[in-house]
């Protein structure tokens, strides 16, 4: 099965603070997107990406920057974390439209 | 408005019962992936369908896109089965839309 890995996989950070959580994925997939999981709302999407250097906008976007720095990398940015982006975050990839998602471990990251 | 609903919202089982689990979709979707969320958060894959039934052990799923739902079968159900069920509908490019999903309880 493709492997996703994310890191880091835990994170503890304060209101305004800066964050960047990391997904790799070394099977070639076109396709990666980030999401986040509340009790109540399930997985949610916040941004994916077709490719090295695109970016779309995903359901729930506000708060959060991502990129796609090559192939293999998708990074999600809190630049000014607070509290309401307390969750459970994974990452996802997949080869093309009509295929499989992969989902990474996730990072589980506590704003205070 | 969701898209993806899931029923029921959590179910209880003895060891070697089984039972389905349902998601309903509001609009048309092209696929359907179903997936297994254990005690430590991963998400586990079970199925992807665009259409028919697909089977791998004691899990049996189908996905009917005319009528827009999909079902999963537990047979013969293992304490192992524990956990939160989550369908997700797959529409192209754009990412999954994921149900609130079914809690499993599986009880010796």
């Amino acid at each position: 099965e493709a492997a996703v890995t994310q890191s880091p996989r835990n994170k503890v950070t304060v209101t305004g603070g800066n964050v960047t959580l990391s997904c790799r994925q070394t099977n070639s997939h076109n396709y990666m997107y980030w999401y986040r999981q509340d009790t109540g709302h399930g997985l949610r999407l916040i941004h994916y990406s077709y490719g090295a250097g695109n970016l779309q906008i995903g359901d729930v976007p506000d708060g959060y920057k991502a990129t796609r720095t090559t192939q293999e990398d998708f990074f999600l940015l809190l630049e000014l974390a607070s509290p309401s982006q307390t969750s459970l975050y994974f990452c996802a990839s997949r080869p093309g439209q009509q295929d499989t998602q992969y989902f990474g471990p996730g990072t589980r990251l506590l704003v205070l | 408005g969701d898209q993806v609903e899931q029923s029921p919202s959590a179910l209880s089982l003895h060891e070697g019962t089984g039972s389905a689990l349902r998601c309903n979709f509001t609009t048309t979707m092209r696929a359907v992936q179903w997936f297994q969320q254990n005690s430590r958060g991963s998400l586990i894959n079970l199925f992807y369908l665009a259409s028919g039934t697909k089977e791998n052990g004691r899990l049996k799923s189908t996905f009917n896109s005319k009528e827009s739902y999909s079902t999963l079968h537990i047979r013969d159900a293992q304490l192992e089965d524990s956990g939160t069920y989550f369908c997700a509908a797959a529409n192209y490019a754009q990412g999954l839309t994921f149900g609130l999903g079914t809690r499993v309880s599986v009880f010796p």
